[in-house]
């Protein structure tokens, strides 16, 4: 099986901007989750979609927000963007049968 | 709030070594713990998933342990081999099966 992939892999943006950022999850997988890894504060949980719904959000300002297809491909998109956002965001996916969570690549996006 | 701690934050053995990581949390109601490796730059491989009920799991060469009323697990790799460095990430699942809160990792670096 293909593992869970992440596009784009690499993002430059101007402060100000908006940005949105793709996963597709592993064939069968119907939950995704979204996390931030920062250098200052590590891998944070941002939020959790399961069957197009958001089960779960973490501690992030409504500027980040997400979605989920019906083919449970999952978009992230962040708004106005900060220097502070700078970071890699990866996404996981996990099947139905188990909590183990199986992450992409990440996309590293830097804002300048 | 979980809070999971990771000790040492740092680790250099020579190849061949068995060794043990630390992982605890504060919080012990807890949905299942899972530790992850991360290469520079790349996302997560998930190494073992130790649910709540479970007092460990083994996969080859690692051994897991959770010990939910003392908020600690143990990751031990026997007979270390250069392949294995990375940092070793600990994550605990609490507010949701699927929503992990993580530690700050230890770096392990095995000489040959």
């Amino acid at each position: 099986k293909a593992g869970v992939t992440q596009t784009p892999r690499y993002l430059i943006k101007t402060r100000g901007q908006q940005v949105t950022l793709s996963c597709s999850p592993i064939s069968g997988h119907r939950s995704v989750s979204w996390y931030q890894q920062t250098p200052g504060q590590g891998l944070q949980f941002l939020f959790e979609y399961f069957s197009e719904t958001q089960r779960n959000k973490g501690n992030f300002p409504g500027r980040f927000s997400g979605r989920q297809f019906s083919n449970s491909r999952s978009e992230m998109n962040v708004s106005t963007l900060e220097l502070g956002d700078s970071a890699l965001y990866l996404c996981a996916s996990s099947p139905v049968d188990s909590y183990e969570q199986y992450f992409g690549p990440g996309t590293r996006l830097t804002v300048t | 709030k979980q809070e999971v701690t990771q000790i040492p934050a740092a680790l250099s053995v020579p190849e061949g070594e068995n060794l043990v990581l630390n992982c605890s949390f504060t919080d012990s109601a807890i949905y299942n713990l899972q530790w992850f490796r991360q290469d520079p730059g790349k996302g997560l491989t998930s190494l073992l998933l130790i649910q709540s009920s479970q007092r460990e799991q083994t996969s080859g060469r690692l051994n897991a342990s959770l010990d939910k009323s003392s908020g600690r697990s143990t990751l031990y790799i026997a007979a270390s081999q250069p392949g294995d460095s990375a940092t070793y990430l600990c994550a605990v699942a609490s507010g949701s099966a699927r929503q992990l809160t993580f530690g700050s990792g230890t770096q392990l670096t095995v000489l040959p």
